[in-house]
């Protein structure tokens, strides 16, 4: 079984201050991790994934994660924030084996960019 | 490249209606599902397909039904529209491309509201 706690349904900043989205997963077996992004009124788009090779995971418009098994943590980060980034951003574990392409998700975490 | 489209993108409904999201995708990909999308509750999955012919049941699959008779097709069947159904409705594809090739393409989703 798997599961994604997104910690922080709303998190707000400020133009060009980091961000930081936390993601704890629960997986039974070595997992693939994700993060998509959301804009209103649209699909969701792939910034990143994990897929076992490196834990330091760079993804699109400047957002990277970390993997950290130990933790079992897939936090999100950008160093400098940007109001085009302002989106719902979600977590989600992917399982291997016959379930590729089966995902679940976070609850999802709103990102505000204040000028 | 069309990718993953959904149709139609706004649906209304009244309750005991049925009706059929159609989903397609031309990326020649084994996989397909339907999630449903709430607020703070994520996607969650309904039903899930690994090639032609095969489904299965996700998280959510009370009050749907889905078939796969072609790689590019899985429709999404409402026999009786609740009010419970009221969501947004997201299609995803994914090939089985080994570790790299596990990202979900997603459509555009289709907000149903059934009164």
């Amino acid at each position: 079984a798997q599961s994604v706690t997104q910690l922080g349904s709303h998190v707000s900043v400020s133009e060009g201050a980091l961000v930081l989205l936390r993601c704890n997963y629960s997986s039974s077996v070595p997992p693939y991790l994700f993060w998509y992004v959301q804009y209103p009124n649209q699909g969701l788009q792939l910034l990143l994934k994990y897929t076992s090779a490196a834990t330091l995971v760079k993804g699109i418009n400047g957002f990277e994660a970390e993997f950290k098994k130990s933790e079992t943590s897939f936090h999100l980060t950008k160093p400098s924030a940007h109001m085009s980034d302002a989106a719902e951003y979600f977590c989600a574990v992917g399982a291997g084996g016959t379930s590729y392409g089966k995902l679940t998700f976070g609850q999802g975490t709103i990102l505000t960019v204040h000028p | 490249n069309a990718g993953v489209t959904q149709t139609p993108k706004f649906q209304v409904l009244k309750t005991g209606q049925s009706m059929t999201l159609q989903c397609a995708q031309d990326m020649n990909h084994e996989y397909m599902s339907w999630y449903r999308q709430d607020p703070g509750m994520g996607l969650r999955l309904i039903h899930y397909s690994v090639g032609a012919g095969i489904t299965d049941q996700g998280e959510v699959p009370n009050g749907y039904n889905v078939s796969r008779s072609t790689t590019e097709d899985f429709p999404l069947r409402l026999l009786s529209a609740a009010p419970s159904q009221t969501s947004v409705y997201f299609c995803a594809s994914s090939s089985h491309g080994g570790f790299s090739n596990t990202e979900a393409f997603f459509g555009q989703g289709t907000r149903l509201t059934v009164v």
